[in-house]
């Protein structure tokens, strides 16, 4: 147990369609990070909280990609107007420690 | 532009021997380095965390850290058929993965 729920689990959802996840870690930690991740690649870091504030996007992030945490415990990732190019694992991650960070099980989105 | 690279495998080792991962990386400012296992369909599990040159060990891993190389590497000894897996090569900040090695072990 990495301290870190992701729900949903998996995500099927048709082309257009808008899907929003949810990050929650169990305790309190400042940085909350969200990553994209696709076949055959490692982890794509998309965003970054510390507490409440968003301090950095990737330029992976693109307008319908929206992020908050609103107060500085549990996160949601929206997309708006999935594309099947969104097809990927979105994992969420935190950092008890300088040295460590931990990931959550993930949300398999899928859009057909 | 931060790049990691790794070699994508697969790396096919027989059980009980040692299996070697490297990793080389682009930016000389990066200070920290880490390392994850991730099994198919699951998400990255972190093996360890180096940031000093020379070794650190734990357990059966043993990660290496040369930053005038720019090479950090993951030694794992008396491999198991479980430590057939995906290994990924991160440095901080934000994390910035490789896309991983894919490792065998075979009984």
């Amino acid at each position: 147990d990495t301290g870190v729920s992701q729900d949903p689990r998996h995500k099927i959802t048709k082309r257009g369609q808008n899907v929003t996840f949810r990050c929650d870690p169990i305790s309190e930690h400042n940085r909350l990070y969200w990553y994209r991740q696709t076949l055959g690649q490692g982890p794509e870091f998309l965003t970054y909280f510390q507490n409440e504030a968003q301090l950095e996007k990737s330029r992976l992030l693109s307008d319908r990609f929206s992020a908050e945490r609103p107060k500085g415990s549990f996160s949601t990732l929206e997309i708006q107007r999935t594309e099947q190019g969104d097809s990927a694992m979105y994992l969420c991650a935190i950092d008890p420690a300088p040295n460590e960070q931990f990931f959550g099980p993930g949300t398999r989105l899928t859009v057909l | 532009q931060k790049e990691v690279e790794q070699n994508s495998g697969p790396l096919s080792v027989p059980e009980g021997a040692i299996a070697s991962l490297n990793c080389t990386y682009s930016d000389r400012g990066s200070q920290s380095f880490f390392w994850y296992r991730q099994y198919s369909g699951k998400s990255p599990e972190l093996i360890m965390s180096i940031y000093s040159n020379g070794d650190k060990e734990d357990g059966r891993f043993t990660a290496q850290l040369n930053k005038a190389s720019q090479y950090v590497s993951l030694l794992i000894r008396d491999s198991q058929p479980s430590d057939s897996a995906t290994y990924l090569c991160a440095l901080r900040p934000a994390l910035i993965f490789g896309k991983g090695t894919k490792l065998s072990v075979k009984p």
